[in-house]
């Protein structure tokens, strides 16, 4: 079935610093990927999202290319932010079968920022 | 535009309890689907309505069940509650037929259910 692995976390930076998470993911078919952002006692926020191979994704600094030959969309900023703080989640979405739609997603990666 | 909402916001239950979750989805959207998010961990698809009907589950057992109504809005219960229930159900909705590639799910801000 379909799956995506993310990074271990937490991940803690300095602000200004580089981010990258990574997110390889296992799907039969050809996926549609997305970067999902958490804040503190919030729902689910998409950050961006790519549909096709070679895509890249980008929203607020944030940018993830769709690598197929790598199975691989990983998440990257130049420069964080305090306010970046939050849970990133990747995931995925297939079409067709039983599960029409269904996002299926990685377990997370905690981000804190410090000043 | 109003966003997806959806209400209780908290509910704490007893072990066995049956309980039920609204969703109301963002204007226009006439697909649902509903998550569940145990802490710590990334969501869990649980099913998905189209125009009223269910057109895909993921691996949850029948007390789990679901309607959409001709609104679209929708409601999530889960009968004979057990303690692994714990956790923030999440609500999403989107535009057009549920899978095409241009799709986004927009999420609502979740009920966090407690179970004792």
């Amino acid at each position: 079935g379909d799956s995506v692995t993310q990074m271990e976390g937490p991940v803690t930076l300095s602000e200004e610093a580089c981010l990258t998470i990574n997110c390889t993911y296992t799907a039969t078919g050809y996926p549609s990927l997305f970067w999902y952002v958490q804040y503190p006692g919030e729902g689910l926020q998409l950050l961006l999202k790519a549909t096709k191979a070679d895509d890249k994704g980008s929203n607020k600094g944030f940018e993830a290319t769709y690598r197929k030959e790598t199975t691989s969309f990983h998440l990257e900023k130049g420069s964080v932010q305090v306010s970046d703080s939050a849970v990133y989640f990747c995931a995925l979405r297939t079409a067709g079968g039983t599960s029409y739609g269904k996002l299926t997603f990685g377990q997370g990666t905690i981000l804190t920022v410090h000043p | 535009e109003t966003g997806v909402t959806q209400s209780p916001t908290h509910l704490i239950k007893t072990r066995g309890q049956q309980v039920t979750l609204r969703c109301s989805s963002q204007s226009g959207h006439n697909t649902v689907s509903w998550y569940q998010q145990a802490l710590g961990q990334g969501p869990q698809f649980i099913f998905q309505y189209y125009r009223e009907e269910e057109n895909g589950r993921g691996n949850f057992p029948p007390r789990f069940s679901g309607l959409q109504f001709p609104n679209y809005s929708s409601e999530l219960n889960v009968n004979a509650l057990e303690l692994d229930d714990s956790a923030l159900y999440l609500c999403a909705s989107s535009l057009g037929l549920a899978g095409t590639p241009g799709e986004t799910q927009y999420f609502g801000p979740g009920t966090r259910l407690l179970v004792l």
